[in-house]
């Protein structure tokens, strides 16, 4: 099972580009990235997900380099609203367990 | 509209006073899976359900079970709850393990 490591936490100002990357060394060969936002007392929920090269949606776009070892999940402009923990998560279609880290805790100021 | 309902929200027990909390997906996921949210740990895995009648352990089972007769629901039981489950617990489905899961909205225990 792949392990992810990511800063604990991340400071940014409105409007800036921000990129949080995510080490997973022993991702396997069947294994997906997926990322994770989750506001105070929330359920976390879904933001991105891919498996090689770039993936891009309306809030986000996630990198990965070609030996997938890392992903850094960027987030363009953010806002005030953008404050929260980001979870990267690695794992197969069928795997069984999922395994979250713990987190990077990002804060937007004004 | 898509959701993972769970119940109670709130619940403050005593210790070993067996308590169930409820979840319930209107998706037709196959996978479910309980988590446990503590200040500093993250998200862990409790238990997780492929598929109807088929359950394993997470990360940490411990003092926990769970049942999946049927696909919509995937029951959290703690027969003898302790003060060390006083957590935020999380349910969540999925189609297949590792594609985009919805969550519920959390239920805070308190085990007193």
């Amino acid at each position: 099972l792949a392990k992810t490591t990511q800063p604990i936490s991340m400071d940014s100002y409105e409007g800036q580009e921000v990129n949080i990357t995510c080490s997973h060394n022993n991702i396997a060969t069947n294994d997906y990235i997926t990322w994770y936002q989750q506001f105070p007392s929330q359920g976390p929920r879904f933001i991105i997900q891919g498996y090689k090269t770039k993936v891009t949606n309306e809030v986000a776009s996630l990198f990965i380099p070609a030996d997938r070892k890392s992903s850094t999940l960027s987030l363009p402009r953010v806002s005030l609203s953008d404050t929260a923990v980001y979870y990267c998560l690695v794992g197969g279609h069928n795997t069984d367990k999922l395994i979250f880290g713990t987190g990077t805790r990002l804060q937007v100021f004004p | 509209e898509a959701q993972v309902t769970q119940n109670p929200r709130y619940l403050i027990t005593v210790t070993g006073k067996k308590l169930t909390v409820t979840c319930s997906q209107n998706m037709n996921h196959e996978y479910m899976s309980w988590y446990r949210q503590d200040p500093g740990l993250g998200l862990r895995q409790i238990y997780y359900s492929m598929n109807v009648e088929v359950t394993d352990k997470g990360d940490v089972p411990e003092g926990y079970k769970v049942s999946r007769k049927e696909k919509r629901n995937f029951p959290l039981i703690l027969e003898s709850p302790s003060p060390n489950q006083t957590s935020l617990y999380f349910c969540a489905s999925s189609l297949k393990a590792g594609i985009e899961a919805f969550f519920g909205q959390g239920t805070r225990l308190t085990v007193v």
